[in-house]
């Protein structure tokens, strides 16, 4: 069975520190690993990883694929109050469908 | 820039009506996908529809749930005899396949602000 496994679950942290969030996943037929933040309602795009070893950076937002190991790392410097949210990971599968296997999410506090 | 848009942003329905969740996607798009979040778990994928026709379903997506592009803007999810078990946040996104290799983006799915279903 395909899955995405996101940790920690929750993170607080102080305005200034730097974060890193983790996304293990095994599935089957991989395309891409997005990386979405969740505040209110929707999930808004930050990233698509596809080929390891390079760096997506956007602002001070960056991140980074490892297809050998199965992994990626989300990573906030500076992080401010309003990085506050649920940052989700998904994994793109094959096939004409391209269906998003998403993980639980890690849930970042960020307290001034 | 162009967003997808989701109608009603809640919906309080009791249990075995049917509902209707209306999606319009970016209008060049040609993937619309239909996903859920209840509440405090993570979203799932529930099916996805490409050329007028279902491509890909979930286990989730049972003989309850049927979705329809109607007149080639709109993308709904009906669910037929909703079940308390129904109650979380639908969205909808959709995705091109015309891919950017200028600006060196791929496409991805857009979501929806979507559509809190609660079934008393």
């Amino acid at each position: 069975e395909d899955k995405v496994v996101q940790s920690p679950l929750s993170l607080v942290v102080h305005e200034g520190d730097t974060v890193t969030l983790n996304c293990s996943y095994e599935v089957t037929n991989f395309r891409s690993l997005l990386w979405y933040k969740q505040e209110k309602k929707a999930p808004t795009f930050l990233f698509m990883l596809t080929s390891s070893g390079i760096e997506k950076k956007s602002g001070r937002l960056s991140s980074i694929l490892d297809k050998k190991e199965l992994f990626s790392i989300l990573n906030i410097t500076a992080t401010q109050t309003g990085d506050s949210a649920i940052y989700l990971c998904a994994v793109k599968s094959g096939g004409a469908t391209n269906k998003l296997i998403f993980g639980t999410g890690t849930l970042l506090a960020v307290q001034p | 820039e162009p967003e997808v848009t989701q109608t009603p942003s809640h919906q309080v329905t009791q249990m075995g009506q049917e509902v209707i969740l209306r999606c319009v996607p970016i209008s060049n798009h040609l993937y619309f996908y239909w996903y859920r979040q209840i509440l405090g778990q993570k979203v799932e994928f529930l099916v996805s529809f490409y050329n007028n026709e279902i491509s890909e379903k979930s286990e989730i997506f049972d003989d309850q749930f049927s979705v329809e592009r109607p007149d080639g803007s709109n993308f709904t999810l009906k669910i037929r005899s909703t079940k308390l078990e129904d109650s979380a946040m639908y969205f909808c996104a959709s995705k091109t396949t015309t891919r950017n290799e200028r600006q060196g983006t791929t496409y991805e799915q857009y979501f929806g602000p979507g559509t809190r279903l609660t079934v008393t």
